[in-house]
């Protein structure tokens, strides 16, 4: 399994600002994933994060508002631009255990994010 | 486009009862499905992976069924405790996405 670790582990935002979001993992690993829990619901992929290449984003979601950086095989960083209250949200990056679609998802302890 | 529900939504039961959490999914074509349970506020715990070839996969007092071609699969805990009190989501990988996810079941273990 994986151990992933992420930063902030939470925090409160202007509405307005930007907060980035950082993920780190104990291995090297070609796919990092990041979601969206909005307040009751489920996870939703917003993009994956390939190494060398730009993110691939997920409908609804766009480079604009969520900039993604994954700089080598072990790190990967989230942007939430211009934020909003609707931004609110716990934000978790994760990885596989191998390619998908056959492998094991494990995920990190999650940004909860709250903006005023 | 694949889809999975959980029911129940929320479930409250008394201290050492045997409990069952149902998920079921729209597209059978799966390659597995993932058992997470989430703490109020916190990331995923993976707690069973079962591959689309078994039927079922046991950790400890959970053990996860999988009954593919009728769409289905169930978290069965045993002698369940205060300290399984979380929610606990189902997940499958789809053609396009790692997972998608149920809304999961929100559970209450009663001291």
């Amino acid at each position: 399994s994986a151990v992933i670790s992420q930063k902030p582990s939470r925090d409160i935002c202007q509405r307005g600002t930007s907060l980035t979001i950082q993920c780190q993992v104990d291995s090297q690993v070609t796919m990092m994933f990041w979601y969206r829990q909005q307040p009751g619901q489920s996870l939703t992929l917003i993009a994956t994060a390939n190494q060398g290449s730009e993110a691939t984003y997920e409908s609804g979601f766009v480079i604009d508002k969520f900039p993604i950086s994954r700089p080598n095989l072990t790190f990967s960083t989230l942007t939430v631009s211009n934020m909003s209250p609707e931004d609110s949200s716990i934000y978790l990056c994760s990885v596989g255990s191998d390619p998908p679609p056959n492998n094991e998802q494990f995920f990190g302890p999650g940004t909860r994010l709250t903006v005023l | 486009k694949q889809e999975v529900t959980q029911i129940p939504a929320a479930l409250s039961v008394p201290e050492g009862e045997n409990l069952v959490l149902n998920c079921s999914f729209t597209d059978s074509a799966i390659y597995n499905l993932q058992w997470f349970r989430q703490d109020p506020g916190k990331g995923l715990t993976s707690l069973l992976l079962i591959q689309s070839s078994q039927r079922e996969q046991t950790s400890g007092r959970l053990n996860a069924s999988l009954d593919k071609s009728s769409g289905r699969s169930t978290l069965y805990i045993a002698a369940s405790q205060p300290g399984d009190s979380a929610t606990y989501l189902c997940a499958v990988p789809s053609r396009n996405t790692p997972l998608v996810f149920g809304k999961g079941t929100r559970l209450s273990v009663i001291a």
